[in-house]
């Protein structure tokens, strides 16, 4: 079935840092990818999302590129904040688990001043 | 505007009590989900509905029960032969035809005593 992977954390960066966290998928036909980011005590929030292969999805400074070669979705971020620090979520649907979302574990980032 | 409530954020309860968890969405989408959280885990699917009158078990359904007597609404129900009930319960929403962005409340902390 239908799979997320990401990278284990917690990931612990300095102010300014860069970001990666790389996630990778296993699904049939051309699923979407997304990446949610959880505040502490929150519910998820969309970060970003992307429909197809080689799509970029962007928001608040905040990148990541579709790659199907490589079935990976990796988030990168140029200089991390401490507001950054959170939960991240790398997930998809569309698979042969169409009416569902699949999640991966979830990355702890940890952004100190 | 348009979102999805959960309430109440904090909820206590004694060991053996039945207790029932508010999820409501004015979005008018037609797919809602339950999902388990807890402390530093991803998210477990509980239980998912597509349509009014319908739902179907994720993967953690045992010791639990929902209905869906409206397109807005959702509840979940957390019963006395759930094990281990203390946890995060995150209710979501998406667009049937769009099996795509979930949409997701603050959450309910359930605590049992």
């Amino acid at each position: 079935g239908d799979s997320v992977t990401q990278m284990e954390g917690p990931v612990t960066l300095s102010e300014e840092a860069f970001l990666t966290i790389n996630c990778t998928y296993t699904a049939t036909g051309y699923p979407s990818l997304f990446w949610y980011v959880q505040y502490p005590g929150e519910g998820l929030q969309l970060l970003l999302k992307a429909t197809k292969a080689d799509d970029k999805g962007s928001n608040k400074g905040f990148e990541a590129t579709y790659r199907k070669e490589t079935t990976s979705f990796h988030l990168e971020k140029g200089s991390v904040q401490v507001s950054d620090s959170a939960v991240y979520f790398c997930a998809l649907s569309g698979g042969t688990s169409y009416d569902k979302v699949i999640f991966g574990p979830g990355t702890s980032l940890s952004v100190i001043p | 505007d348009g979102g999805i409530t959960q309430s109440p954020k904090y909820l206590f309860r004694k060991e053996g009590q039945n207790v029932t968890l508010s999820c409501e969405q004015n979005l008018n989408h037609d797919a809602m989900y339950w999902y388990r959280q807890d402390p530093g885990q991803g998210l477990r699917l509980i239980y998912y509905s597509q349509i009014v009158n319908d739902f179907q078990k994720g993967d953690i359904a045992e010791g639990y029960s929902v209905s869906r007597e409206k397109k807005e609404s959702f509840p979940l129900t957390v019963t006395s032969a759930q094990k281990n009930p203390t946890a995060f319960y995150l209710c979501a929403s998406t667009r049937r035809q769009n099996y795509n962005e979930q949409f997701f409340g603050p959450g309910t902390r359930l605590t049992v005593l």
